[in-house]
């Protein structure tokens, strides 16, 4: 299965604080995603890399992408409140294809 | 620009009954997905369109689950007869082209049942 897998599945930090999750996977990809759920919502896409893409910035985040590796890590700098969520990431195949990793819970504490 | 628009938004309903979810995309997104999200897991599609065409429907219990799309815009989830582990969220998401081709994809807020 191409199903990417976050880590760690949860994570609590301090606000202001900078937080790493990271995203394997199993098979070759021509895209990664990264969404954010809030507890009882829909999902929001928050940054795509492509397959020959190695870095993408976008605000507080940074998105890397290693396909050596087949791994992805999503950083996200100077931590609120509100980035308090559920981040999961989405590797798609060139058949259209886009499947969903467990996800990170992470919370931000005042 | 509207976003992706479910309903209804909670539905309670006892196992061997039937239930059924809208979902209106957004507009000209010619890519629509049905996924399920089973609390503290991550979505798994049980359906892709593409304008009113199956793409992938290869994780959808076609025992019990249906889904279609008329004239590739609305689309509607139906699920006859019901169990107790379809206790989840729907999800409805639509994108320009499918996700595979490097667009994002637009969620609704989702239909939560419960079956009892």
């Amino acid at each position: 299965s191409q199903q990417g897998e976050e880590d760690p599945q949860a994570l609590s930090i301090q606000e202001g604080e900078n937080a790493t999750m990271n995203c394997s996977y199993k098979t070759s990809i021509n895209n990664l995603q990264w969404y954010r759920q809030n507890s009882g919502r829909g999902l929001v896409h928050l940054i795509l890399i492509r397959s020959n893409e190695r870095e993408k910035h976008s605000g507080r985040l940074r998105v890397t992408l290693d396909t050596s590796k087949k791994s992805s890590s999503l950083l996200i700098t100077a931590s609120r409140a509100a980035d308090t969520a559920s981040y999961f990431c989405a590797t798609a195949d060139s058949g259209q294809n886009c499947v969903f990793g467990p996800g990170t819970r992470w919370s931000v504490l005042p | 620009e509207a976003g992706v628009a479910q309903s209804p938004r909670y539905k309670i309903i006892e196992k061997r009954q039937s239930v059924a979810f809208w979902c209106n995309p957004i507009s000209g997104h010619a890519t629509l997905y049905w996924y399920q999200q089973i609390l503290g897991q991550g979505p798994k599609l049980l359906i892709q369109f593409q304008n009113n065409g199956v793409v992938d429907d290869s994780q959808l219990p076609k025992d019990r689950f249906s889904a279609e799309r008329l004239k590739g815009v609305d689309s509607t989830l139906k699920i006859q007869p019901a169990k107790l582990e379809d206790s989840a969220v729907y999800l409805c998401a639509s994108s320009k082209v499918p996700i595979g081709r490097g667009n994002e994809a637009f969620f609704g807020q989702g239909t939560r049942l419960t079956v009892v």
